[in-house]
């Protein structure tokens, strides 16, 4: 067990809707990031907030969107879902900013878009 | 960009061999590098984490080298057990986060 829990475990859309992901990182973490996983891929790295603000984006559209809160909690927003959306969400919460610390994952969120 | 290349990207071999499991990568500029385990449909489970002024890493039969300058690390598993079963992921940690590969799904047969 890595103390990162996400909500809800599954969850099923139809294209063009809205859907909000959430993780509760470890207690003390400050940086937590978000990974989308298709099927038979490594995880992609969507983006990573420290200290409630967004510090780093890898090569996703703005309707992927987030929010760190200062209870250690987070949210991933995805806008205009597509059928590609399909896939395990996971995050995942480190103690410090620069990078050189272990990610623990939480367990995912897989989403299936139709 | 970065990118993380897994080989081999399935193995499957008797119990009790002992594996070894590759990865490269094309950037050298890395905070560290880590190998996790996904079981099936699962989150990631952190196996170990080397510095990037490591050489290796040990973790009971796990045992993980990096060699930063060549953009190579290994995973070496030894006396391997059913239960090592599972997909094992290689990320290397740089400015823009945690880049992975694609994994290499393992099978160990009782």
């Amino acid at each position: 067990e890595t103390g990162v829990t996400q909500s809800p475990t599954h969850l099923i859309k139809t294209r063009g809707q809205q859907v909000t992901l959430r993780c509760s990182s470890q207690s003390g973490h400050n940086t937590v990031s978000w990974y989308q996983q298709a099927l038979g891929q490594g995880p992609q790295f969507i983006f990573q907030y420290y200290r409630e603000e967004e510090n780093g984006r890898g090569n996703f559209p703005p309707r992927f969107s987030g929010l760190q809160f200062p209870n250690y909690s987070s949210e991933l927003n995805v806008n205009a879902l597509e059928l590609d959306d399909s896939a395990l969400y996971l995050c995942a919460s480190s103690l410090g900013r620069t990078g050189g610390e272990t990610q623990y994952f939480g367990p995912g969120t897989r989403l299936l878009v139709l | 960009k970065q990118e993380v290349t897994q080989i081999p990207a399935a193995l499957s071999v008797p119990e009790g061999e002992n594996l070894v499991l590759n990865c490269s990568f094309t950037d050298s500029a890395i905070y560290n590098l880590q190998w996790f385990r996904q079981d099936p449909g699962k989150g990631l489970t952190s196996l170990l984490l080397i510095q990037s002024s490591q050489r290796e890493q040990t973790s009971g039969r796990l045992n993980a080298s990096l060699d930063k300058s060549s953009g190579r690390s290994t995973l070496y598993i030894a006396a391997s057990q059913p239960g090592d079963s599972a997909t094992y992921l290689c990320a290397v940690h740089g400015a823009d986060g945690l880049t992975f590969g694609k994994g290499t799904h393992l099978i160990i047969q009782p």
